[in-house]
């Protein structure tokens, strides 16, 4: 079956603790990219990947990592979390960076 | 780069009431432009897409048509029903360049569908 997941689904943390949301997709898709849900602010792009080892910054970089050493593989790594990177992250991926064919199911992270 | 203005919600309707989400956005050149939806819980799904202008997207349903002059993608359901209770979100594809791989979302528009 296509699709892309991430783990963990549901995440409480603290300040300051390191922290990895695995993304995989098993559809050979060149394009990934993290976005962020927030109530009243929709989507916003964290990070993205054209493909292996080519990432870029979307519209809201700051206290996030990224690495593309596979092509399956999209990391989203917070170094220091804050408690304003409590919110809803989403993973997706598509052959090209025109659309976006398919998502992740989410990680919902809370920072305390 | 792209923004995308999308009817503000919650819209809430009756099952087999007509339904119109407004979008307007504003692009570089002529993007394609889709209609994304978020069911609760869930990730977002491509719902339906149309790649120039004039161009008619169809799904389950829905429909949205690429208005190149107004630049709008409304998107209009004949008679929803309380299964389509979701976060709809409109989107232009990425400007080439250096602003490609950035696609750019509207906020959502939340729809509640009442039997």
């Amino acid at each position: 079956e296509a699709q892309v997941t991430q783990n963990p689904r549901y995440l409480i943390t603290v300040t300051g603790k390191k922290l990895t949301v695995t993304c995989s997709q098993n559809m050979n898709h060149e394009y990934m990219s993290w976005y962020r849900q927030d109530p009243g602010l929709g989507l916003r792009q964290i990070y993205y990947s054209m493909n292996v080892e080519v990432t870029d910054k979307g519209d809201v970089p700051e206290g996030y990592k990224v690495s593309r050493k596979e092509k399956r593989n999209f990391p989203l790594i917070l170094e220091s979390p804050s408690p304003n990177q409590t919110s809803l992250y989403f993973c997706a991926s598509s052959p090209s960076g025109f659309d976006l064919s398919y998502f992740g199911p989410g990680t919902r992270l809370t920072v305390l | 780069g792209n923004s995308v203005t999308q009817m503000e919600g919650p819209v809430t309707l009756s099952e087999e009431a007509f339904l119109t989400i407004n979008c307007t956005y504003t692009a570089t050149g002529y993007p394609s432009l889709f209609w994304y939806v978020q069911y609760p819980g869930e990730g977002l799904q491509l719902l339906l897409k149309a790649t120039k202008a004039d161009d008619k997207g169809s799904n389950k349903g829905f429909e949205a048509t690429y208005r190149k002059e107004t630049t709008s993608f409304h998107l209009e359901k004949g008679s929803v029903q309380v299964s389509d209770s979701a976060v709809y979100f409109c989107a232009p594809s990425p400007a080439g360049g250096t602003s490609y791989g950035k696609l750019t979302f509207g906020q959502g528009t939340i729809l509640t569908v009442h039997p």
